[in-house]
């Protein structure tokens, strides 16, 4: 069966610090991945997806990044936070199917 | 532009009641639906789908309702339990490839005892 993994679970950073979360899956080949943010009382906003190796897009201009080193592996970084890069930050994936998977989440707190 | 919008970010229903979350679309390119169920720092689960060529998916206490000329979906949720207590965000796909889905910004349920 398939398994995705996030972490850290919850991080609280100072504005200005660099940032990497990381997302793995296991159990599955080639799937597209996704990096979300969930704002306070906000809904799921899509930052970028990946469907192959290397392969990036982005859906939001922001102060984020995101690489796919390997099949199973989705970074999402940033060289200098802001205070408004806090929220919950999820991980997805798929492959055949349209349902996505969502991983356990990382809270980030920017103070 | 929010092209999949939830108008009650919050519901409160008896237990053992029927539930009833709606989610409203613009785009008539949409071809498939999906319920997601939330609780508070964990990730979204899928409940359940529908495609665009049926109008009823049912799966347990689940149901979903699409109407397409309406742009209107809703989730049924028959006879609603305290564990239901959460969040739904509704999510549609199929105009913008990669398996992409666009998201509403979710209404809370309450599931009062």
């Amino acid at each position: 069966s398939q398994t995705i993994h996030q972490w850290p679970a919850t991080l609280v950073q100072p504005v200005g610090s660099p940032l990497s979360l990381e997302c793995t899956v296991e159990g599955t080949s080639n799937p597209n991945l996704y990096w979300y943010r969930q704002a306070a009382g906000r809904g799921l906003q899509l930052l970028f997806y990946s469907v192959g190796i290397g392969q990036i897009s982005s859906e939001v201009p922001q102060n984020l990044s995101a690489s796919r080193p390997q099949d199973r592996q989705f970074i999402l970084s940033s060289k200098k936070l802001l205070l408004s890069d806090s929220g919950f930050y999820l991980c997805a994936w798929t492959s055949t199917t349209v349902s996505q998977y969502f991983g356990p989440g990382t809270r980030l707190t920017v103070l | 532009d929010q092209q999949v919008k939830q108008n009650s970010p919050s519901l409160s229903v008896q237990e053992g009641r029927i539930s009833i979350l709606n989610c409203d679309y613009t785009n008539s390119m949409f071809d498939y639906f999906l319920w997601y169920k939330k609780y508070p720092a964990e990730g979204p689960t899928f409940l359940i789908s529908i495609s665009s060529i049926k109008d009823k998916n049912e799966d347990g206490r689940f149901t979903v309702f699409l109407n397409k000329s309406a742009k209107h979906l809703s989730l049924h949720i028959v006879p609603s339990q305290p564990g239901d207590s959460a969040v739904y965000f509704c999510a549609a796909s199929g105009i913008q490839g990669a398996q992409k889905l666009v998201f509403g910004q979710g209404t809370r349920l309450t599931i009062n005892p």
